[in-house]
């Protein structure tokens, strides 16, 4: 089966612009998870989403980051404006239901300048 | 609160020298934990996983791991470790039971010399 696909795998932008990634699950898979990966630190959940809606996001800055899951398949994270510590890898994971093993994406990197 | 320590940030070992890489976790209730392997550039894969039972588990690509309750630990080894082995290693524990919620250590980079 193909596994969870992002994009970009690379991106570079300034400080306050603005940036966004896009996650695709295995498909049939109900939950979805975003986490960031500062360098030299384990991964830290950002949001978890069934199906459409949100499970949690109790550790995702909301002043600056956005995510969504329309149709609840593919997802989006946005950034918006971006900071010097966003700079990190974004991980996207999906699994069956959300007491199943997570499949993990290649990430995206960050590097904000 | 939950939380999870792997106090080696890196090991080196020589090939087919056996390994330990170890883990402490703090968990109110019985633990769900993990063992995740990151090689650069990609994602997560789960090594192995503990729920309850037999406290010592086998996992993929030859690693085993021990829960003791009592030192709050669950150490994962490999007796023989391949070239192929270097990457990143995480110890995680559910924080709400299972798979989900998950906090990861801040992982132990393993190198491997010829």
């Amino acid at each position: 089966e193909a596994g969870v696909a992002q994009s970009p795998r690379y991106k570079i932008i300034e400080k306050r612009q603005s940036v966004a990634f896009w996650c695709n699950p295995i498909s049939g898979h109900a939950t979805l998870y975003w986490y960031q990966q500062i360098l030299g630190q384990g991964p830290k959940l950002l949001i978890q989403f069934q199906n459409n809606g949100v499970v949690d996001d109790s550790q995702l800055p909301k002043d600056r980051f956005s995510a969504e899951r329309l149709k609840g398949v593919d997802s989006t994270l946005k950034i918006q404006p971006a900071k010097l510590e966003d700079s990190a890898v974004y991980l996207c994971a999906s699994s069956l239901l959300s007491d199943q093993p997570q499949h993990f994406g290649d990430g995206t990197r960050l590097s904000i300048l | 609160a939950q939380s999870v320590t792997q106090p080696d940030i890196h090991i080196t070992v020589s090939e087919g020298a056996s390994l330990e890489l170890r883990c402490n976790y703090s968990y109110g209730a019985t633990p769900y934990l993990f063992w995740y392997v990151q090689s650069p550039g990609q994602g997560l894969q789960l090594l192995l996983k503990y729920f309850s039972g037999d406290t010592l588990v086998q996992g993929i690509k030859g690693f085993e791991a021990e829960f003791k309750r009592s030192q709050s630990s669950f150490n994962l080894r490999k007796p023989s470790v391949h070239w192929s082995d270097a990457a990143e290693y995480f110890c995680a524990v559910g924080n709400s039971g299972g798979y989900n919620k998950l906090i990861f250590g801040a992982g132990t980079r393993l190198a491997v010399h010829p």
